[in-house]
C-alpha cells in the first residue's frame, strides 16, 4: 500500500518565477491539504482540498493556488515567488468523514529553495 | 498567533529512561491532539492521538496524556531507544468545530536519545 508521494523532491527557482507541486494521496484518502514548513517552525497550513474544491484556507496570499484531480491527486501552484517562499512543502492526506478529517498521513514534502 | 506551544526546542534522556514531551494549547475549540515523529529529509510520520473525550491513550511505549482544563497534553515513551531520536510535531484540530478541519502545529521537540 503506496503512502502519501511527492514530486518533485527538490527544486530551486529564481525570485518571480512560479513552481507547481504534486501530491498523490494514500490509497483510500479523499482529502488532501497542503502545508509549510520553514527551518526551525511546524508545518503552516495552507489550504485542503475535498471532492476537487478547496474547502479550507489558511493565512497565505493568492499567489499560493491549488488544485485537486479526479484521482484525489493534487498541485500547489506558486507564482511571483519570494525569497521567503522556500521551505518544505508538505502534503498530507486523509479522509474525510463527513464531520471532518480523520488522522492526516504526510509525504516527504518537496524542498523549494528561491534564489 | 501560535496557537499550539512547544516550549522546549530539545530534550536529551538516557536510553531505557523516559521521555517526557510538553505541548500547550490556546484555543478551547480544539478536540483532537495528535504527535507526529519526523525525521530529517522525511514528512511528519503519525505516531498516536487523543480525542478530548479521554485523558489518556497508549500505544506500546508510547502514552499521551491529556489535560483539558490546563490545556496541556504530553507525550511519554518508556523506554526510549536510540531509534526514537526524533523532532516530535504536537497538532490540535477542532474537527469541524468552528475551526475547521486544518491541524494547528507547534514548533517541535528534538529528542535525542543517548545510548
Amino acid at each position: 500500500d503506496a503512502g502519501v508521494t511527492q514530486s518533485p523532491t527538490h527544486l530551486i527557482k529564481t525570485r518571480g518565477q512560479q513552481v507547481t507541486l504534486r501530491c498523490s494521496p494514500k490509497s483510500g484518502h479523499d482529502t488532501v491539504s497542503w502545508y509549510q514548513q520553514a527551518l526551525g517552525q511546524g508545518p503552516q497550513f495552507i489550504f485542503q482540498y475535498y471532492e476537487e474544491e478547496e474547502r479550507q484556507r489558511g493565512n497565505f496570499p493568492d499567489r499560493f493556488s491549488g488544485h485537486q484531480f479526479p484521482n484525489y491527486s493534487s498541485e500547489l501552484n506558486v507564482n511571483a515567488l519570494l525569497l521567503g517562499d522556500s521551505a518544505l512543502y508538505l502534503c498530507a492526506s486523509s479522509f474525510w468523514t463527513g464531520e471532518s478529517t480523520d488522522t492526516q498521513y504526510f509525504g516527504p514534502g518537496t524542498r523549494l529553495t528561491v534564489l | 498567533d501560535q496557537q499550539v506551544k512547544q516550549n522546549s526546542p530539545s530534550l536529551s534522556v538516557q536510553e531505557g529512561r523516559i521521555s517526557i514531551l510538553n505541548c500547550d494549547y490556546t484555543n478551547s475549540m480544539f478536540d483532537y491532539f495528535l504527535w507526529y515523529k519526523k525525521y530529517p529529509a522525511e514528512g511528519p510520520t503519525f505516531l498516536i492521538s487523543i480525542s478530548s473525550i479521554k485523558d489518556k491513550n497508549e500505544d506500546g511505549r508510547f502514552t499521551v496524556f491529556l489535560n483539558k482544563s490546563a490545556k496541556h497534553l504530553s507525550l511519554h515513551i518508556v523506554p526510549s531507544q536510540p531509534g526514537d531520536s526524533a523532532v516530535y510535531f504536537c497538532a490540535a484540530s477542532g474537527r469541524g468545530r468552528g475551526t475547521g478541519n486544518q491541524f494547528y502545529f507547534g514548533t517541535g521537540t528534538s529528542l535525542t536519545v543517548i545510548p
